[in-house]
């Protein structure tokens, strides 16, 4: 069974880091690539970054760019979640989700969730 | 600029059926999406990609009441047969030259 388990979230302070993670398994990971998206509190889903498979293709929303890195470790199975520079506005539970094997990247298997609260 | 709209709240009585609508911007009307559901305080569940010519694939489970289909820039997510547990968020996506996008939602409420 796929299984994505997000981890890493928390209560920080506006101005500072924390790295979010997914360990992943029940397919083989190296083969898809994998995006983080994320909802503000009674908000919609937003995209907020992708990786392909090899990292060799990296995109981020304008709204996190300069400040979030996404990266994986095919060896462990593992996508993280840089984020620098936290803003209030940055609130949100983070997914992460995995993208169709081919073509473009629907989102077809989904983590639970983690909190991330950026308040002083 | 790829957007996709989608109406805000939707209703249907149980057991009869509710059709939700998503939108391509201009320009866009060639695009496939994909339909998620998010049931209340649970995470996003693939529902299906749907195609520009109608065709869709589903998710694994996701029950034959649930169906897609295409005209133009709209794209449709057709639930039959509703049941209480299908009261949840519904969002469309599709992808742009690097940029991954969501629909507002519909959220729909089995009466």
């Amino acid at each position: 069974e796929v299984q994505l388990v997000e981890s890493g979230g928390g209560l920080i302070h506006p101005g500072g880091s924390l790295r979010l993670s997914c360990a992943t398994s029940g397919f083989t990971y190296n083969d898809y690539s994998m995006s983080w998206v994320r909802q503000a509190p009674g908000k919609g889903l937003e995209w907020v970054s992708y990786i392909s498979d090899s990292s060799n293709a990296i995109y981020y929303a304008g709204s996190v760019k300069g400040r979030f890195t996404i990266s994986r470790d095919n060896a462990k199975n593992s996508l993280f979640l840089q984020m620098n520079s936290l803003r209030a506005e940055d609130t949100a539970v983070y997914y992460c989700a995995r993208a169709t094997i081919s073509g473009w990247p629907a989102f077809d298997w989904w983590g639970r969730g983690v909190l991330v609260t950026v308040s002083s | 600029q790829l957007v996709l709209t989608q109406s805000p709240s939707a209703s249907a009585s149980l057991g009869a059926s509710v059709k939700i609508t998503c939108t391509l911007s201009n320009g866009h009307s060639s695009y496939a999406i994909a339909w998620h559901q998010q049931q209340p305080q649970k995470g996003p569940r693939y529902l299906m990609i749907l195609n520009s010519d109608g065709s869709h694939n589903k998710g694994d489970g996701i029950p034959d009441r649930f169906s897609g289909s295409s005209s133009g820039a709209e794209r449709y997510l057709t639930i039959s047969s509703l049941q209480s547990e299908d009261e949840a968020d519904y969002y469309c996506q599709t992808w742009g030259t690097g940029q991954g996008v969501f629909g507002g939602g519909t959220k729909l409420t089995v009466l």
